[in-house]
């Protein structure tokens, strides 16, 4: 079993959808979650972090984690096609970072 | 303007050959990272370094080797021991040593470098 779970897509919806990307973790040690934005032939690029669980919002993104059910949530409101590209999760602890294989997604204008 | 460079953007080796890709940071971050990016397979990493003159072996590290004389540079080298080079490589850094902020181990990527076997 992976430490982390992340169905790799793709994920196609119209323009101004909500999206909801997903991962599952299963150790329980683990307490910093991020989410990478990846443009095509691009490095990754921090898009949001949080600690434990809970939820925090950034304009029109919104992380989620609960670790009751080792399960973390990247929502995208009124989505736009700038927004197409792939979404990677990532947890920490103890200097060791575990990434998700990442979701591909395409926003259509 | 803090960030991390990787060079070049792209790379063609032929088989046999040994080749480095070049990482440099001036974010001040002590450790630093080499992945390996496959499709569909997501960021596998190769080897680490949490400070200067030490490093350790990541999970696919056979075929790679790598240095960290400086704090900001972490070079990587695909040797000809390596089977299937042919991969988009990122190089990355963090500040562990910052525990308890809200930054901590959160690793910053750099452009990647895009190596070809031919």
């Amino acid at each position: 079993q992976k430490e982390v779970e992340q169905d790799p897509g793709p994920l196609s919806v119209p323009e101004g959808a909500i999206v909801s990307l997903n991962c599952t973790y299963s150790n329980s040690a683990f307490q910093y979650f991020m989410w990478y934005r990846q443009y095509s032939r691009k490095g990754p690029e921090l898009l949001m972090y949080t600690y434990s669980s809970g939820n925090k919002e950034d304009g029109r993104f919104t992380a989620q984690v609960d670790k009751s059910s080792k399960y973390i949530s990247l929502f995208i409101r009124d989505s736009q096609p700038s927004d197409s590209a792939t979404y990677l999760c990532a947890t920490t602890g103890d200097f060791k970072t575990i990434f998700g294989a990442g979701t591909r997604l395409f926003v259509k204008a | 303007d803090g960030g991390i460079t990787q060079s070049p953007k792209y790379l063609f080796r032929k088989e046999g050959q040994n080749v480095t890709l070049s990482c440099e940071q001036n974010l001040n971050h002590d450790a630093m990272y080499w992945y390996r990016q496959d499709p569909g397979q997501g960021l596998r990493l190769i080897y680490y370094s949490q400070i200067v003159n030490d490093f350790q072996k990541g999970d696919i590290a056979e075929g790679y080797s790598v240095s960290r004389e400086k704090k900001e540079s972490f070079p990587l080298t695909v040797t000809s021991a390596q089977k299937n080079p042919t991969a988009f490589y990122l190089c990355a850094s963090s500040d562990p040593g910052r525990r308890g902020s809200a930054s901590t181990d959160t690793q910053y990527f750099g452009p990647g470098t895009r190596l070809t076997v031919l």
